[in-house]
């Protein structure tokens, strides 16, 4: 079993509608939880991050954890075409363990 | 702050050829990370420095990888000899209390 799972998508999304991403992790005691944004030949770029202790909102993006199913949410609301892109998760266990990323196309 | 910098930006080189990729990671920063990036395999994360010293290097796939950081200030991955199936894009990353950045990656094309 993968640490951390991802839809490859893509998804896609009407310009002004809430883009949802989600992912699963494996290890129950998973502490710190990041999201990745990845443009198309380029590097990825932390866009959030969110502890065991609570979620968090960051202008448009919110990041949700649910603990006891094991997964983890981004929430990226009046989406724009600018946020097409490769969304990853990530599970920083000492080492970082990254999904295979989910892939948002944001249509005008 | 500057960022991780990586150098070279693009590599080519022909098979059996020495390889050097080197990174600069963000000043402060006490992990270093060096991952491989590739259409089918995704990002795979190669080997990790704690403080300069090697902590993980499970992910490397085979001798002909080595990698070291001598100091807190840079780190060089180092394939000898190349192969195709070594073609992808490298990334260095460090972070510090727990969140990770990465720098610009290196496109290594073997022929």
């Amino acid at each position: 079993q993968k640490e951390v799972e991802q839809n490859s998508g893509p998804l896609s999304v009407p310009e002004g509608a809430i883009a949802s991403l989600n992912c699963t992790y494996s290890d129950r005691g998973s502490q710190s939880f990041f999201w990745y944004r990845q443009y198309s030949g380029k590097s990825p770029e932390l866009i959030m991050f969110i502890y065991s202790n609570g979620d968090k909102e960051d202008g448009r993006f919110t990041a949700q954890l649910n603990k006891a199913s094991q997964y983890v949410s981004l929430l990226i609301r009046d989406s724009q075409p600018s946020d097409s892109a490769t969304y990853l998760c990530a599970v920083n266990k000492g080492k970082f363990y990254f999904g295979s990323g989910t892939k948002l196309n944001v249509k005008p | 702050d500057a960022g991780v910098i990586q150098s070279p930006r693009h590599e080519v080189t022909e098979m059996g050829q020495e390889v050097t990729l080197r990174c600069k990671p963000i000043s402060g920063h006490d992990y270093l990370f060096w991952y491989r990036q590739t259409m089918m395999r995704g990002l795979e994360l190669l080997i990790y420095f704690n403080n300069n010293v090697p902590i993980d290097d499970s992910g490397m796939p085979e001798d002909r990888f080595s990698a070291k950081m001598p100091n807190a200030s840079f780190s060089t991955l180092k394939i000898q000899p190349s192969e195709p199936r070594d073609s992808a894009v490298y990334f260095c990353a460090s972070s510090f209390q727990g969140k990770q950045y990465f720098g610009p990656g290196t496109r290594l094309t073997v022929t």
